[in-house]
């Protein structure tokens, strides 16, 4: 079964960083693109970041650009979110998601959602 | 920036057809994919490329994306399908969600 993990989340004051971790298992870990969604309270899905399979492409919403790095670890199944220069807006439930595909482009699908992880500003 | 258009909320009678629809410019020349999502829990994919069903999915959800819309039906309705349903596609080098859509289910 394919489980995604999220953790990291907390309570962090405005202008501060949280490092946000998921763990991936059950799968061939970079065979397929993981994407970052987030949700507000009581408001829509927000896509965040998504980065390839192989981990040399990444993209980002313009609300989070150059703020928040997406990166992963092959080698551990691991996938992180670094966000920067927190802002209340940014306060969300955040969900580590795999996308059908190795290139998470082309709008393919996101098939498995990890449980999310809270973050506050 | 691309965006998706999809109504607040509708409304139907158990047994009874939901269509939900999505729209954006051209949006059948891309793929399009629907999620479920209860209260509480994490969202579900139950259609992508526009009409292919996840395993698991009942028979009576459906999809189609022509012109500038995208429609998910739900045949014969139940209640345990009142859920809010978001629709998604690839835009320009990002992923695009639409507004969501409450289908209440009385």
């Amino acid at each position: 079964e394919v489980q995604l993990v999220d953790s990291g989340g907390g309570v962090v004051q405005p202008g501060g960083s949280l490092r946000l971790s998921c763990s991936v298992s059950g799968l061939t870990f970079d065979d397929y693109a993981i994407h970052w969604v987030r949700q507000a309270p009581g408001k829509g899905l927000e896509w965040v970041s998504l980065i390839t399979g192989d981990g040399y492409n990444t993209y980002y919403a313009d609300s989070v650009k150059g703020r928040f790095t997406i990166s992963r670890d092959n080698s551990n199944s691991t996938l992180n979110l670094q966000m920067n220069s927190l802002r209340t807006e940014d306060t969300a439930l955040y969900f580590c998601v795999k996308d059908i595909s190795a290139a998470g482009t082309g709008g393919y699908g996101m098939d498995v959602w990890g449980q999310g992880t809270t973050v506050t500003v | 920036s691309y965006e998706l258009t999809q109504p607040l909320s509708m409304s139907v009678s158990p047994g009874q057809t939901a269509s939900i629809t999505c729209s954006g410019h051209n949006l059948g020349h891309k793929y399009v994919c629907w999620y479920q999502q209860k209260p509480g829990q994490s969202p579900v994919l139950v259609m992508f490329q526009d009409n292919r069903r996840p395993s698991g999915i009942p028979v009576r959800f459906s999809g189609s994306n022509s012109g500038n819309t995208a429609t998910l039906t739900i045949s014969e309705t139940q209640a345990m399908d009142e859920a809010d349903y978001y629709c998604q596609a690839w835009g320009s080098n990002t992923v695009v969600f639409g507004g969501g859509t409450s289908l209440t289910v009385l």
